[in-house]
Order: structure tokens, then C-alpha cells, then sequence
């Protein structure tokens, strides 16, 4: 059963600091990789999607990268901003079905003026 | 960009109380929605797979007979937590797949039902 660990489980940073959140998964045979933003009490926002045959994807200042055979991705936040505070959580498709995911435990950002 | 609508946002209702959550894809059809419920401080489980006109796959550990799913149009999925006690408190979240020949499968996430039960 596939597995899904996300560290630091939060972090505060000061803004404008470059920021690395980490995400670790069991199983390497996936067929993509997502990260998600979640605000309190929300619903998630997809933020990137890798797909198992690339290494990375960028969008603004975001950067997602993915190493399958480690079973790591990392999502790289460049100079951070107190609006980027939330919960950032990254999945992958369950294993027998590309559209149901694995959740991990997301990472709460909490970015200081 | 396609969206997913979930109501209510929130609800507070009494022990014993049945409550209806719905989800609508709102310009696109979704023959398969999911369900996730997300407890504090904790990440997001699924709690079942609604098909279009079929009866829902339930993952392990969750009752049917507890959380009734009924997708009865290609843009409408209902979950109702029959008999809601405490320990149902939680915030549940749909998610939609759009399919389409120009992008493939895209999923879409509604934006979360908060349940609180006294």
C-alpha cells in the first residue's frame, strides 16, 4: 500500500526566504506526482503535476522536482511571500487507479511579515 | 478552468441528525467523482468512489450503510452521513474527473463541507 510522508510537517519562515518542502513515497511505480495548496478550511488548489517521465516542472515562482527511484519530490518556493502561507500537500495516483490519490500529511507554511 | 461546487460549507447539527453534502461539476460531466474526509491536522482520506448511475466503491473501513452516496446525473454526486454523531465531525471534500479530448483527465477538488456535530 502506497505511502505518502510530507516533512516538515510546518515550518515559518521570514519572508523573501527561499523554502524547500519535502515528500517521500513508497511505491515508485507512479504515473505522476501533484502538489496541492490548502488554506484553512478550504478545498485544495493544484499547484504543479509532474508526470512520472519528467523531472521537474516549474510555474512562477514555484518548482517541483521528482525523483522516482528514491521515491522523493521536492516543491521549491522562491522568495517567499506571507500570502504563500498555507498547507502544501503532495499525492500520487493509488496504485490500479490513476484518479484515486494518496494524500500525505501536508506541510503547514506559515511565511512572516 | 472547470469548476467543482460543494454544499454547504459548513453545517453544526445534532447527534442523530442525517446531513446531505452535494457536489456538482458545474461545466463539465463527471461519470466519477471521490469522496475524502480530512480530520484535523491530518491529510486526506478517501472515503469512496461515486459512479454515474452505479453503486459506490467504498475503501475499507468506511460503512455504506453510513455514508450514502448517490451520483444520479453526470453533474451531481451526494454524500449523506446518516445518523451523525461527534466522532463524524469532519471536513469532507469532493473531488471531480474532467475528461476531455483536448487535456485527458483532469481532477478538480471542491472547496470542502466542514461537519460539526453536537
Amino acid at each position: 500500500k502506497q505511502e505518502v510522508t510530507q516533512i516538515p510537517a510546518a515550518l515559518s519562515v521570514p519572508e523573501g526566504e527561499n523554502l524547500v518542502l519535502n515528500c517521500s513515497f513508497t511505491d515508485s511505480a507512479i504515473y505522476n506526482l501533484q502538489w496541492f495548496r490548502q488554506d484553512p478550511g478550504k478545498g485544495l488548489t493544484s499547484l504543479l503535476l509532474i508526470q512520472s517521465s519528467q523531472r521537474e516542472q516549474t510555474s512562477g515562482r514555484l518548482n517541483a522536482s521528482l525523483d522516482k527511484s528514491s521515491g522523493r519530490s521536492t516543491l521549491y518556493i522562491a522568495a517567499s511571500q506571507p500570502g504563500d502561507s498555507a498547507t502544501y500537500l503532495c499525492a500520487v495516483p493509488n496504485s490500479g487507479s490513476a484518479r484515486q490519490l494518496t494524500f500525505g500529511s501536508g506541510t503547514q507554511l506559515t511565511v512572516l511579515p | 478552468g472547470a469548476v467543482v461546487s460543494q454544499h454547504p460549507s459548513w453545517v453544526i447539527c445534532k447527534s442523530g441528525t442525517s446531513v446531505k453534502i452535494e457536489c456538482r461539476s458545474l461545466d463539465f460531466q463527471a461519470t466519477t467523482m471521490f469522496w475524502y474526509r480530512q480530520f484535523p491536522k491530518q491529510s486526506l482520506m478517501l472515503m469512496a468512489t461515486s459512479n454515474e448511475g452505479s453503486k459506490a466503491t467504498y475503501e475499507q473501513g468506511v460503512e455504506k450503510d453510513k455514508f450514502l452516496i448517490n451520483h444520479a446525473s453526470l453533474t451531481l454526486s451526494t454524500l449523506t452521513v446518516t445518523s451523525a454523531h461527534p466522532e463524524d465531525s469532519s471536513f469532507y471534500i469532493c473531488s471531480a474527473i474532467q475528461d476531455s479530448r483536448m487535456v485527458g483527465e483532469k481532477l478538480f477538488f471542491g472547496s470542502g463541507t466542514q461537519l460539526s456535530v453536537l
